[in-house]
């Protein structure tokens, strides 16, 4: 079955911590994404890439760090910089030329 | 402030109800607009609108673009329990800050 994979689904961690959220697809999709998502917002785009050992800032990407070293991986780091950091991650793909992103199943990280 | 603005934030409908959503968007120049379901956790595509304002349908649901009033409206006729969740709308501008621009959503409860 193709689609993308995010892990873990619930992550805690202590303040001053980095963690690091998985996302994997095997759609063979150039571009993948990161979200965050809090209650009452829409997705705000974290970083995103539109080739392997290349990505690009968002609009809220302090305090947080990616790469790109596989086409169908894209780890997202949320590190201590990131002052609040507890929200829903979500990780997008899509292929070259189309719009239409698809989305894996989140993860839920919260800061304790 | 926000290019893609969606109306109402939260609906709460009855079984068998009508329900219009609005997606009102500020930027002229784009390629296309896409319509998102959200049930508990990754954003399922729903339909992509061009300005060719050619309406889309499936099922008891239909979108179409309004390039005039620089909107989209999405249709649910004969609300079921299942149409309960947040729908988005994004906007394909084509910008360098990856493809897609999310409103807040609308969250419709649909009670039996």
């Amino acid at each position: 079955d193709g689609g993308i994979t995010q892990s873990p689904k619930y992550l805690f961690r202590k303040e001053g911590q980095n963690v690091t959220l998985s996302c994997e697809q095997n759609l063979n999709h150039d571009a993948m994404y990161w979200y965050r998502q809090d209650p009452g917002q829409g997705l705000r785009l974290i970083y995103y890439s539109q080739i392997v050992n290349d990505f690009q800032k968002g609009d809220i990407a302090e305090g947080y760090s990616v790469s790109r070293e596989k086409k169908e991986s894209f780890p997202l780091t949320v590190t201590s910089a990131q002052k609040n950091p507890t929200a829903f991650y979500l990780c997008a793909s899509s292929s070259g030329g189309d719009p239409t992103q698809y989305f894996g199943p989140g993860t839920r990280l919260t800061v304790l | 402030e926000d290019k893609v603005v969606q109306s109402p934030l939260s609906l709460v409908v009855h079984e068998g109800d009508t329900v219009t959503l609005n997606c009102s968007y500020e930027v002229t120049n784009f390629r296309s607009l896409l319509w998102y379901k959200q049930e508990k956790k990754a954003p399922t595509f729903l339909f992509m609108l061009t300005s060719s304002g050619i309406e889309k349908k499936s099922g008891r649901l239909s979108s179409i673009l309004d390039k005039k009033e620089l909107s989209s409206i999405l249709n649910i006729t004969a609300t079921q329990t299942g149409d309960s969740a947040i729908y988005l709308c994004a906007l394909n501008y084509g910008g360098s800050q990856g493809n897609l621009i999310f409103g807040k959503g609308t969250k419709l409860s649909v009670k039996p």
